[in-house]
This record gives structure tokens, sequence and C-alpha cells, in this order.
């Protein structure tokens, strides 16, 4: 089964900094999507990538995607309070079926 | 364009019961895919359908079932409900399947509780 991890878990950072959440994943997929969660919300599609080297930004938010390492990243820039939420990323189909796996969430606080 | 919605967005069960989840995607989604949240387990995906047929399905017992209609409406049903069975659960629609890598749109998710 695949198996998607993320870390941090919990991230409490001051507006105006920078940080990155990571996301590994145990087997070849090359799609790899980001999702925000508000409490009590449903989830907001952030980014989806599909290919080696796939690079995306939106606003403060940058992801990519290193399929080789089967690794991607959520790059957050000068962190303001409205980006606090948890964020999941999601990986699949992958070589080894089609289901679709989130990963654990990790939970940003943006600290004024 | 109207998001995805889900109906009802709340219920309260009692254990041995069975409930019956509707979803209703983006206007020309085809393809639909269910969810199951939880503090516990996280996200856990539950199974996906296009033009009404299923095409992939997660690792829940057979007491938890779906179907979609020729609208693309989906259902899910989980019968002999169990308080382990509490739970958001989020549906998604997309132009196409997941394979297709197209964007998957959330609705706002029903929240099942089971007494």
């Amino acid at each position: 089964e695949l198996k998607v991890e993320q870390n941090p878990l919990f991230l409490s950072m001051q507006e105006g900094k920078n940080y990155t959440i990571y996301c590994n994943y145990s087997t070849t997929s090359d799609r790899l999507y980001w999702y925000r969660q508000d409490p009590g919300k449903s989830l907001e599609s952030l980014f989806v990538l599909l290919s080696n080297g796939a690079v995306k930004q939106e606003g403060r938010l940058m992801a990519s995607l290193d399929t080789k390492a089967r690794l991607s990243t959520l790059h957050i820039t000068a962190a303001v309070h409205d980006l606090s939420a948890t964020y999941f990323c999601a990986v699949g189909p992958s070589n080894t079926g089609n289901q679709f796996y989130f990963g654990t969430g990790t939970s940003l606080t943006v600290i004024p | 364009k109207a998001g995805v919605t889900q109906t009802p967005r709340y219920l309260i069960k009692t254990r041995g019961q069975q409930v019956t989840l509707s979803c209703s995607p983006i206007s020309g989604h085809r393809s639909v895919s269910w969810y199951q949240q939880t503090p516990g387990q996280g996200l856990q995906f539950l199974f996906e359908y296009f033009s009404e047929t299923q095409r992939n399905k997660g690792n829940f017992p057979g007491r938890f079932s779906g179907r979609q209609f020729s609208n693309s409406r989906s259902e899910m049903n989980v019968s002999t409900l169990e308080l382990g069975d509490s739970a958001l659960y989020l549906c998604a629609s997309s132009l196409a399947p997941h394979r297709e890598g197209y964007e998957q749109y959330f609705g706002p998710g029903t929240r099942l509780t089971v007494t």
C-alpha cells in the first residue's frame, strides 16, 4: 500500500517568516496534489503537479514535485495569518493502483 | 457556477442502522469520489465513480457501497453502522477520473455521528 508522510505535523510560525512542508510518498507516482482545509470546512484544491520537476506558485505558496526522490514540497513565503489552516498532500494514482492517498496533514498556525 | 453539494450536512444515527448520503457534482463533471475523514485515520479514499461505473475502491468493508446515476449524481450507503463509522464524509467531483490528473473539487461534507 502506498504511504504518504508529511512533516511537520504541526507548524507554528511567525508572520513574515518562510517555511517548507514536506510530503514523501512510498512508491512511484507522477501525480501529486496539495489541498488546504480550514477548521470545520471542506478541502480546497491548491495545486496539481503532474510531472517530475513541476513547480507551481500562487501568492505566497509554491509547490514542487521531484518524482525521482518521491518528494513534494510546499514552500510558504512571508507567512500571513490568513494562511493558518491544515495542508494536505495527496498522491495517486500510482503504478501500483488507482487509489488516491492523502498525507497526514500539516496544521499550520501563523502567529501575528 | 455551483459547487459540489452534499446532503444531508449533518446526520445522527444509531448503531446497526443504515444511512445513505448524496452528492451532486459540479455541472459537467462526470467523476465522483468519496472520502472518509476521521481524526484517527485521516482522509481515506472510499471509492470513485465515472460514467455510472465504480472505477476504484479503497480498503473499506463491504458495508460501504455506492452508486452513480446517469446525471452523475452519486450516493453512498453504509449498512449496519458502527461507532467507528462516525466521520466527515467528503465527496469530490472532477471532469474525468483520477488517472487523467484532473483537479478535484470537494463538497462541504456530511458529518455522520453514530451513537
